[in-house]
């Protein structure tokens, strides 16, 4: 079974503030996970997977194995960084296709 | 630029009532998702197709059912809707490998009286 833990509701930082949004997975293989982000008003979207190695919008995750984690990082908040953000895993399935398995989500609220 | 559509933006119903909710993407990708999405408990997986009249259940299944005739197209059906199903729903489409993005639609708002 795979499991994505997010054990903060809601994350509030002042602006400039370092970020970080903590996700805990549980997965027999070797994961692929992901940050998506839902703006206000806005549709799901990625924002980041690890698979790519890349920084998008100065956030970055690094996936530690030995800790099962995949926490989001930003060294200094923005205000447009006000979002809701999901981590999520996914894996293959014995029966075919694959499935995202997403976390219940951190709200971060950068204040001025 | 992937595009994922869904029927209604907002939906009321009355308890009892069947409930079709579509869902459109135009990448010509193998995978579909139906998602609820609620407050405190993050989105859940109802049910996912990885081929064209292939489904899988997902986490929440029950009282949800789904329909996949053309690879486009990806309909969640709700057989007698009732209040615990007032949720926003989101769509969503993949290739097939696990390392791809899924992206969603703008979601549907129903609201079951």
């Amino acid at each position: 079974a795979q499991r994505v833990t997010q054990p903060e509701k809601l994350l509030s930082v002042f602006k400039g503030a370092p970020v970080e949004l903590k996700c805990n997975y549980s997965y027999s293989g070797s994961p692929e996970l992901f940050w998506y982000v839902q703006y206000s008003r806005q549709r799901l979207q990625l924002l980041l997977r690890h698979i790519s190695r890349e920084s998008i919008k100065g956030f970055t995750a690094d996936l530690n194995k030995g800790e099962t984690s995949f926490h989001l990082k930003k060294p200094f908040a923005q205000e447009e960084d006000s979002a809701m953000y999901y981590c999520a895993l996914s894996g293959y399935l014995t029966g075919g296709g694959n499935k995202l398995t997403f976390g219940t989500g951190t709200q971060l609220k950068v204040e001025l | 630029d992937v595009k994922v559509t869904q029927s209604s933006r907002y939906l009321v119903k009355r308890t009892g009532e069947k409930v079709f909710l579509e869902c459109v993407q135009d990448m010509d990708h193998e995978n579909m998702f139906w998602y609820r999405q609620d407050p405190g408990l993050g989105l859940r997986l109802i049910y996912f197709s990885y081929d064209v009249k292939m489904k899988e259940k997902g986490d929440i299944p029950e009282g949800y059912s789904v329909s996949r005739e053309k690879k486009e197209r990806f309909s969640l059906i709700l057989e007698s809707a009732s209040t615990n199903q007032t949720s926003m729903y989101l769509c969503a489409s993949s290739r097939g490998q696990p390392q791809e993005t899924q992206y969603f639609g703008p979601g549907t708002r129903l609201l079951v009286l």
